[in-house]
């Protein structure tokens, strides 16, 4: 496809479950980025690869959070031992150049609820 | 579809006239901002963007003011359409890779 394609769209986990979210960027994009979205809320950053290195984690929140990309194509988000906060929208995003300067193109997001 | 937000400052505004949705920012440092559209059940859509160079910047309908004396910033949005309506992100960037979106305001077009 032309976009960013994320999978799944819907998932529910029991408080405690590994969760995996993907991220299928556009071909040939550089940079990937991670986002959390709240409910009533803006999108807030997770973490940045440019090509297979990830060169910021700095807003994952917990040990359990985990994302790689080692092709520098496709990128993971591994939540581990889930827990009802983790509940959220999780947005990825791609552009062209390094940076998070210019167009991103987001996906449509992965809905994770944990019960 | 689900709602990105259910209690967003809300604006709105009738089918065909100008829409003005603001922004504070919180970083003196940022230099580059833009403006998301982000519609129910779906990711932000960049809109126009403006570096901290400019005061003003006009895209197709939109138009992004820059006052870094008071850190705000605007978005214009001419004639309106009910394709307009969703809720819309500013965003800073201070020569990092991440963006710090804001809270969001929500547009609603009544015809």
């Amino acid at each position: 496809g032309a976009g960013v394609s994320q999978s799944p769209r819907y998932k529910v986990a029991k408080r405690g479950q590994d969760v995996a979210l993907r991220c299928d960027p556009i071909s040939g994009h550089v940079s990937l980025f991670w986002y959390q979205q709240a409910l009533g809320q803006g999108p807030e950053f997770l973490t940045y690869f440019q090509n297979e290195a990830q060169l910021d984690k700095s807003g994952l929140p917990s040990d359990r959070f985990f994302a790689e990309r080692p092709e520098g194509s496709v990128s993971t988000l591994k939540i581990q031992r889930t827990q009802q906060e983790d509940s959220a929208v999780y947005l990825c995003a791609s552009s062209e150049s390094g940076g998070a300067v210019g167009e991103l193109f987001f996906g449509e997001g992965s809905r994770l609820t944990v019960l | 579809g689900e709602s990105v937000g259910l209690h967003l400052p809300t604006l709105s505004v009738q089918e065909g006239d100008n829409s003005i949705i603001n922004c504070a920012y919180s970083n003196s440092a940022s230099d580059y901002f833009i403006w998301y559209k982000q519609e129910s059940g779906k990711g932000p859509q960049f809109i126009i963007d403006i570096r901290s160079n400019m005061d003003k910047r006009q895209g197709q309908r939109v138009t992004v003011l820059l006052n870094k004396t008071v850190k705000h910033l605007s978005l214009q949005i001419a004639a309106t359409q009910p394709g307009d309506s969703a809720v819309y992100f500013c965003a800073e960037n201070t020569d990092t890779d991440k963006l710090i979106f804001g809270t969001g305001t929500r547009l609603q077009v009544f015809p």
